[in-house]
């Protein structure tokens, strides 16, 4: 069964630091691109960053530029998200999502939830 | 950055009726190799999104077949022939024509009256 499993989400403060992970299972993850897609409260899906199968190429939307750091260990099938300078309103359910070849994402883990408050 | 605006952003619709979303994009969505990367998800309250249909009609395995897409360039539209209770949550259309960034529309929301 393909299957995304996110983790490390928590409370942090404004200007904190935060690391999610997600580990892959079901599908031969060296071969699919991957993307970190959040969901805030009271939001609609907001998409976050980008990674190739090889990790050689990354986007991120310019809300994160700068801040957020999207990596990826084939021989782990885990892809990370580093958050730096955390800010309020990057309070959000993360999910982690796999990009299905010529097509675009297609399976969704359940996410993890980081909340930024002081 | 492409714009997807999706109307409207409720729908209250009494069971076993149809339903009917649209997705408008500020450009065409029509690829450089002349796809269009169209897809729609549905949420359910409580859920990860899925995917329902991709690359504008082509509907994913083990949607049922009430759901369907259709459209071209930059309007698109997302029909349920009969709506069910299990329907209920909120739809995104999503490009992945023009990237980065990918960008969902604001989705719409779905109750049963």
């Amino acid at each position: 069964e393909v299957q995304l499993v996110e983790s490390g989400g928590g409370l942090v403060q404004p200007g904190g630091s935060l690391r999610l992970s997600c580990a892959a299972s079901g599908f031969t993850f060296s071969d699919y691109w991957m993307h970190w897609v959040r969901r805030g409260p009271g939001k609609g899906l907001m998409w976050v960053s980008h990674i190739t199968s090889d990790g050689t190429s990354r986007d991120c939307a310019d809300s994160v530029k700068g801040r957020f750091t999207i990596s990826r260990d084939n021989a782990k099938n885990t892809l990370y998200l580093q958050m730096n300078s955390l800010r309020v309103e990057d309070t959000a359910l993360y999910y982690c999502a796999r990009d299905d070849p010529g097509i675009g994402i297609d399976i969704w883990g359940h996410g993890t939830m980081v909340i930024v408050s002081s | 950055d492409i714009v997807l605006t999706q109307s409207p952003l409720s729908l209250s619709v009494t069971l076993g009726q149809p339903a009917s979303f649209s997705c408008r994009s500020s450009q065409s969505l029509v690829g450089s190799d002349g796809k269009t990367y169209l897809n729609w998800f549905q949420q359910r309250p409580g859920q990860s999104p899925r995917r329902l249909i991709h690359k504008v009609s082509e509907r994913d395995s083990g949607v049922p077949d009430r759901f369907s897409g259709s459209g071209s360039g930059t309007d698109f539209t997302l029909k349920i022939s009969r709506v069910e209770a299990e329907d209920v949550g909120v739809y995104y259309c999503m490009q992945g024509s023009h990237w980065p960034p990918w960008t969902f529309g604001q989705g719409t929301k779905v109750e049963i009256k």
